[in-house]
């Protein structure tokens, strides 16, 4: 069975241009998260669905950011006017339900998109 | 807000010696408490999750943590470090209002001398 998988490995752009970051979860699996983790640093929670709404999305840190994911699958994280802080690496995560305190289910990480913005 | 403090940035210990990552929390209600690792160019996985059923909390390869309360902390071990287990770990809580919603601490990384 597949995991997490995300394209592209690496993107690099101009400051001020217009990205796209894609997320394809685990099949069947109701969740889906992004994250940002910036050098040395741990994953920073940006946003979260359920099916194919954003249940949080407190955490993506201006409207230059959105995500969507249209039919509760796929998931893209869009990135308007980049800037060089934007630089880092973009990580998604699947899981099953939304409980992850559940005994049962889990969190299953992507391998992440490194975004370097110049 | 809850939120962990992972103390020390870089952790060496030899092979065969004991590991012992710090972890402190902070929160206002009971937490859920996590340990995730991230291999060298792997995605991060779960190593141990606390969910109150148990204080002490048995993780995959060999890892485990015990949930203080009193300390507020949820510290990671292992009594015997391999070379394999090289890596980053990261502690994380979830958030106040959500089962869903993870806080990662800035992560410890592990390096095991021969």
């Amino acid at each position: 069975g597949a995991g997490v998988s995300q394209t592209p490995s690496n993107k690099v752009t101009e400051k001020g241009k217009y990205v796209e970051l894609r997320c394809d979860p685990i099949s069947g699996h109701t969740a889906l998260y992004w994250y940002r983790q910036s050098l040395g640093q741990g994953p920073e929670f940006l946003i979260y669905f359920q099916g194919t709404g954003a249940a949080d999305d407190s955490g993506l840190p201006n409207d230059r950011f959105f995500a969507v994911r249209p039919e509760g699958s796929v998931s893209t994280l869009k990135i308007q006017r980049t800037e060089r802080g934007d630089s880092a690496v973009y990580l998604c995560a699947s899981s099953l339900t939304l409980d992850l305190t559940s005994s049962t289910d889990t969190q299953y990480f992507g391998p992440g998109t490194r975004l370097t913005v110049l | 807000a809850q939120s962990v403090t992972q103390l020390g940035s870089h952790v060496s210990v030899s092979e065969g010696a004991l590991v012992l990552l710090r972890c402190n929390y902070s929160s206002s209600v009971p937490p859920y408490l996590f340990w995730y690792v991230q291999y060298p160019n792997q995605g991060l996985q779960l190593l141990l999750k606390y969910t109150s059923a148990a204080t002490l909390v048995k993780g995959i390869n060999g890892f485990e943590a015990e949930f203080k309360k009193s300390e507020t902390s949820f510290h990671l071990t292992k009594p015997s470090a391999h070379m394999s287990d090289a890596a980053e770990y990261f502690c994380a809580v979830t958030g106040y209002s959500s089962a869903s919603k993870i806080i990662f601490g800035s992560g410890t990384r592990l390096s095991i001398r021969p």
